[in-house]
């Protein structure tokens, strides 16, 4: 069970490079999300998406793009990478609906260092 | 807008004591999940606590709900130092909204022998 993968694992990028973060889901889920996480801060949605083709802004979603094509993938893109967006990214997939407990399945996390 | 608080941030047991971790939430929350992240790791889902008065409890953790007091507490019993982890409380907003986790801040937890 592959579950939600994550790619890369570690990157370390130069200011004003861009990259995109991969993440794939094989469960189905119609819910999924990118979360960054701060040592100390807990986790920061910067979005999400309800199902294929509809994406929206969590809480801060400045300096990053996402798409969501397929049920399966939801990229996350960062265009001119700057070092306030050094941080472990998180993403995470749900089956929410009102009957369903709407319970997060996690990657592994993608740790990324902005030089 | 929801948030979620937990206290404390940092707790430091010996093994074989309890205690408990607050988690207080400012609107109301459909629903509330315990997660516990490992140093370097990913998250682990705990609990999900879907209705006023409900309890869930797994080996030596036990989560509840009081959804009148906002409040949910994640209590350990005799605690044993493979507890030592992060754990994060976070409620939904899915009966107003889009359905997204609102995180607490985390109570590390450091259990010495």
């Amino acid at each position: 069970n592959a579950g939600v993968t994550q790619t890369p694992k570690f990157r370390i990028l130069k200011i004003g490079q861009s990259m995109t973060l991969q993440c794939a889901q094989d469960m189905n889920h119609n819910y999924m999300y990118w979360y960054r996480q701060d040592p100390g801060m807990g986790l920061k949605l910067i979005y999400y998406s309800v199902g294929a083709g509809i994406t929206d802004k969590g809480e801060v979603p400045n300096g990053y793009n996402v798409s969501r094509s397929t049920t399966e993938d939801f990229p996350l893109r960062l265009e001119l990478a700057a070092p306030s967006q050094t941080s472990v990214y998180f993403c995470a997939s749900s089956y929410t609906s009102g009957s369903t407990t709407g319970e997060l399945f996690f990657g592994e996390g993608s740790r990324l260092t902005v030089l | 807008e929801l948030k979620v608080e937990q206290n404390p941030l940092f707790l430091s047991m010996q093994e074989g004591k309890n205690y408990t971790i607050y988690c207080n939430y400012s609107t109301t929350s459909d629903r509330l999940y315990w997660y516990r992240q490992d140093p370097g790791k990913s998250l682990e889902s705990l609990f999900v606590l879907l209705s006023n008065g409900a309890v869930k409890q797994e080996g030596r953790l036990m989560a509840s709900l009081d959804t009148k007091a906002r409040l949910s507490t994640l209590h350990i019993t005799a605690a044993v130092h493979d507890l030592s982890a992060t754990y994060f409380c976070a409620g939904s907003n899915y009966g107003g909204s889009q359905g997204n986790l609102i995180f607490g801040k985390g109570t590390k937890l450091s259990v010495k022998p």
